[in-house]
């Protein structure tokens, strides 16, 4: 299995744009997690989804950020528009069910200059 | 709401000596309890879990931790360092498996 994967890995972009950050879960989780990781504030839980459904979005930190799951295979996180305090590196994470572990992609490491 | 505390930003120990990551955590319900290590540019991965039944968790590469609700702790042990253990070290509590709170991580140094 080729794990999560995520993609860019690297992303540079300038203040305003729209940033769309890429997650392929592992083939039959049915759970996908965004995570935002900062020096600041660590490891933080953005949104999450169960068979596609977003289950809970207390996280996204405010309406610039928007996060999608058009199908079992692939989600997006999308910041329109981008600001400099939105560099961070992104995770992705999946889980086959309710009561397994996290895997996680390698990361989106993402500068708005 | 549930938080964890991670004693230590940086820890550094001598190859073949006792590593002891520290992890104290809050929560109102039983918890469930992980610690997940992160190599540099990659993404995080399972060292072990708590969930209910023994108090002491044995997972990979050698590492343990012992669940004590009385101390709400749950530290990270490995009897001897490697080299190949430097990496950073997150701690994380939640109800289930799902909305996982992470600490702010420790980075482990070993020196030769």
């Amino acid at each position: 299995d080729a794990g999560v994967i995520q993609s860019p890995r690297h992303e540079v972009t300038e203040m305003g744009q729209e940033v769309t950050l890429r997650c392929k879960p592992i083939s039959g989780h049915d759970y996908l997690f965004w995570y935002r990781q900062t020096m600041m504030r660590g490891l933080e839980l953005l949104i999450y989804f169960n068979n596609n459904v977003p289950i809970d979005d207390s996280g996204m930190p405010e309406d610039r950020f928007s996060a999608k799951m058009p199908n079992a295979s692939f989600s997006t996180l999308k910041i329109q528009p981008s600001e400099p305090r939105d560099s961070a590196v992104y995770f992705c994470a999946s889980s086959p069910d309710y009561d397994n572990e996290q895997f996680f992609g390698p990361g989106t490491r993402l500068t708005v200059l | 709401a549930q938080s964890v505390t991670q004693l230590g930003s940086h820890v550094s120990v001598s190859e073949g000596a006792l590593v002891l990551l520290r992890c104290n955590y809050s929560s109102s319900v039983p918890p469930y309890l992980f610690w997940y290590v992160q190599y540099p540019n990659q993404g995080l991965q399972l060292l072990l879990k708590y969930t209910t039944g023994a108090t002491l968790v044995k997972g990979i590469n050698g590492f343990e931790a012992e669940f004590k609700k009385s101390e709400t702790s749950f530290h990270l042990t490995k009897p001897s360092a490697h080299m190949s253990d430097a990496a950073e070290y997150f701690c994380a509590v939640s109800e289930g498996f799902q909305k996982l709170v992470f600490g702010t991580g420790t980075r482990l140094l070993v020196s030769p």
